[in-house]
């Protein structure tokens, strides 16, 4: 009965490589979301995404950043050209329904950290 | 979305009632009501969900007033593992499309011995 898995759990990368982070959903789950918590904030929505499909991704960044969820396998949220601001935790949390009223389960988080 | 307003911190002691109450003056008909607890390094973790009057379950109970433009969550008899941080979010309910949850700055709490 596994949550949500992401890895790694922590990403070390020098400034202008690129990070990539995945995310299982739950069993069952076909609705994936990426957050990012930022030192002492609450989480910010980046992305949220279907099967094959981007939903909304209103809180992604314009550049450098992209996420997909193909229909096997993990969701990748890549980060090209990292920064030092893109330092954060990176939450993924998955949903077997896709109304915000449905419960969001979340993984433990990537914590990425750019040099 | 309607915006939310939580206290920034608060401590208790172990064995006491904690009660966290959240402002949404401008929930919306169909919205509902979620708290979320976040420990350190982790995750935020599901705590309870309701659209009015009393929720209960194993961890905590929500109180909605009439108006709905506040909400309380209620932990009892707190331990040293409750220390955390707790969001509340409003969001809209089924069916009606899919709304970002937005997190605040949450509650932290500090359960000392």
């Amino acid at each position: 009965n596994a949550g949500v898995m992401q890895n790694p759990r922590h990403l070390v990368r020098r400034r202008g490589q690129e990070a990539r982070l995945r995310c299982s959903p739950m069993k069952g789950h076909s609705h994936v979301y990426w957050y990012r918590q930022l030192p002492e904030e609450g989480l910010k929505f980046m992305v949220y995404l279907q099967k094959e499909n981007i939903i909304d991704e209103s809180g992604m960044p314009k550049e450098r950043f992209s996420a997909e969820f193909p229909k096997e396998g993990p969701s990748i949220l890549r980060i090209q050209q990292v920064v030092r601001g893109d330092s954060a935790a990176y939450f993924c949390a998955s949903s077997g329904q896709g109304g915000s009223q449905e419960t969001q389960y979340f993984g433990p988080g990537t914590r990425l950290l750019v040099l | 979305l309607a915006k939310t307003t939580q206290p920034i911190s608060m401590d208790s002691y172990e064995g006491q009632e904690v009660n966290i109450t959240c402002s949404h003056n401008n929930i919306a008909t169909n919205d509902y009501i979620t708290w979320y607890q976040q420990f350190p390094s982790q995750g935020p973790r599901f705590i309870i969900q309701g659209y009015k009057t009393k929720v209960t379950n194993e961890v905590a109970s929500l109180f909605i007033p009439a108006d709905r433009k506040s909400s309380t969550l209620s932990l009892p008899r707190v331990s040293l593992s409750d220390t955390a941080v707790y969001y509340c979010l409003v969001g809209p309910g089924r069916n009606t499309g899919f709304q970002k949850l937005v997190f605040g700055t949450g509650t932290r709490l500090l359960v000392s011995p």
